[in-house]
């Protein structure tokens, strides 16, 4: 199956520093890939999509300076969060559109943000 | 806009046994897909399973199938011979066919717990 990598899987940082995440399609080439923030035992909340060589687009309430999207190639989206604060404190999900299988989204691993 | 509803935020199954996940859906299209997705402790989300809303045909996937009733907006999961890795929450999700974007809408979770 298509496989999503995300990296790193868990990241603890200072308040006002920023940290970058990167999400790869390491089997397909994802033209489309999404942002999503999942708080504990809820639903994931989609944040932004991200389509390659475009700006992205972002879900309304979604900071766009604070939340910086990359999806510079094919196989690779990134996901910076700036000046971060506690309370950006969550676990972040990306997921690659596979277009030319069964168009299917397929989910990375997970980042776990820490903001002390 | 589209929803997805999970009436059961909880849902407990002896193992070997089987068990039925609800999902309610609102859409005013004609052509979407369903899908499933089982997220185990380890928060990697799982694509059990994917419906497309023009095939009447319920799709199986080992232990694991729906029924789909496209008038009444229902897909319902059911786990056939549970087993204790069938732990998990399981996500119901909606896709609108086609488009540039495709971005998923999601329940709520319905959290599976299987008993030995």
């Amino acid at each position: 199956g298509a496989v999503v990598s995300q990296h790193p899987s868990w990241v603890i940082c200072k308040s006002g520093t920023s940290v970058k995440i990167e999400c790869r399609s390491l089997d397909f080439q994802a033209t489309t890939m999404f942002w999503y923030r999942q708080f504990p035992k809820q639903s994931l909340m989609l944040m932004a999509t991200s389509n390659e060589g475009s700006k992205a687009t972002y879900e309304q309430g979604v900071e766009k300076d604070k939340f910086l999207i990359n999806h510079a190639s094919l196989t690779l989206s990134t996901l910076t969060v700036t000046s971060a604060h506690p309370e950006d404190s969550s676990f972040y999900i990306c997921s690659a559109r596979d277009w030319g299988g069964r168009d299917t989204q397929y989910f990375g691993p997970g980042t776990r943000l820490t903001v002390l | 806009a589209q929803t997805v509803t999970q009436s059961q935020p909880e849902m407990s199954v002896q193992e070997a046994e089987t068990v039925t996940l609800s999902c309610t859906y609102d859409t005013s299209e004609s052509d979407y897909y369903l899908f499933w997705y089982k997220q185990p402790p380890s928060r990697q989300m799982i694509l059990v399973i994917r419906q497309e809303a023009y095939k009447q045909q319920n799709a199986t996937e080992n232990r694991f199938s729906v029924n789909f009733q496209k008038a009444a907006k229902s897909f319902s999961l059911k786990i056939s011979d549970s087993q204790l890795g069938d732990a998990a929450m399981y996500f119901c999700a909606y896709r609108n066919y086609g488009g540039s974007q495709g971005n998923l809408i999601f329940g709520k979770g319905t959290k599976l717990s299987v008993k030995p």
